[in-house]
């Protein structure tokens, strides 16, 4: 079935970088944007940004222009999302997440990894 | 670019409907018919509930129905049941600089 599984928690500390996983099966990768979204704690989504695994082009939420980099690797069917210089704020579950398709794709979220926790912290 | 905006808790009895709403504005809810509805239990991943304003995935209740009126859209649950209590999320696309914005979530509690 249409699968996303993500890399495991992370920890680490401020003013460093984390690069989370997420590995698609059950789908063709390279036909789908892969999206970022992120939920800090007992908070709401935000939107990070997407990745066209076809062609590697990305387009980054103005709040992360410059801190994040998104990059995958068709041979693995896996797509990453770095982000850098973390602070606390940053703490939160980063999720991958592939839109809705029948007939056609719609701008909504419909397959998501499991999520991944990243924990910022001195 | 700030957030949809949404009441931070309703509640209502079993059987009974509720309606959440969510605010934008015209450059995101207004300009576009991609509104989305998600549900996430706790610790659970958010589940897509609502595409493109009123359509439902399939597999989903037609307890579940939605709108939009101008800057605003809802969700509205009829026949409330203890498993639709969780947190409710909408989403937009825009024409800002982030593709989509998501309120800030809404918890449902069935009493």
């Amino acid at each position: 079935q249409v699968q996303l599984v993500q890399s495991g928690s992370e920890v680490t500390k401020p003013g460093a970088s984390v690069k989370v996983s997420c590995k698609a099966s059950g789908y063709s990768f390279t036909g789908y944007h892969m999206q970022w979204v992120r939920q800090a704690p007992g908070q709401g989504l935000q939107w990070m940004g997407r990745i066209n695994p076809n062609s590697g082009g990305t387009n980054y939420a103005q709040e992360f222009q410059g801190r994040v980099t998104m990059t995958r690797d068709t041979s693995i069917r896996t797509a990453y999302m770095e982000l850098n210089s973390l602070t606390s704020d940053d703490t939160a579950i980063y999720y991958c997440a592939r839109v809705y398709c029948t007939e056609r794709c719609y701008n909504a979220l419909h397959i998501w990894g499991q999520g991944t926790l990243v924990t910022v912290s001195s | 670019q700030s957030a949809l905006t949404q009441p931070a808790s309703v509640s209502g009895s079993p059987g009974q409907s509720i309606t959440i709403s969510c605010s934008g504005t015209s450059s995101d809810i207004g300009n576009y018919n991609h509104v989305s509805w998600y549900q996430q239990h706790p610790g659970k991943v958010p589940k897509l509930m609502i595409y493109d304003v009123s359509s439902r995935p399939s597999g989903v209740s037609s307890r579940f129905s939605a709108s939009k009126s101008g800057n605003t859209a809802s969700l509205t649950i009829s026949g409330l049941q203890a498993e639709d209590e969780a947190d409710y999320f909408c989403s937009s696309y825009t024409s800002g600089g982030s593709s989509w914005l998501f309120g800030g979530g809404t918890k449902l509690t069935v009493l």
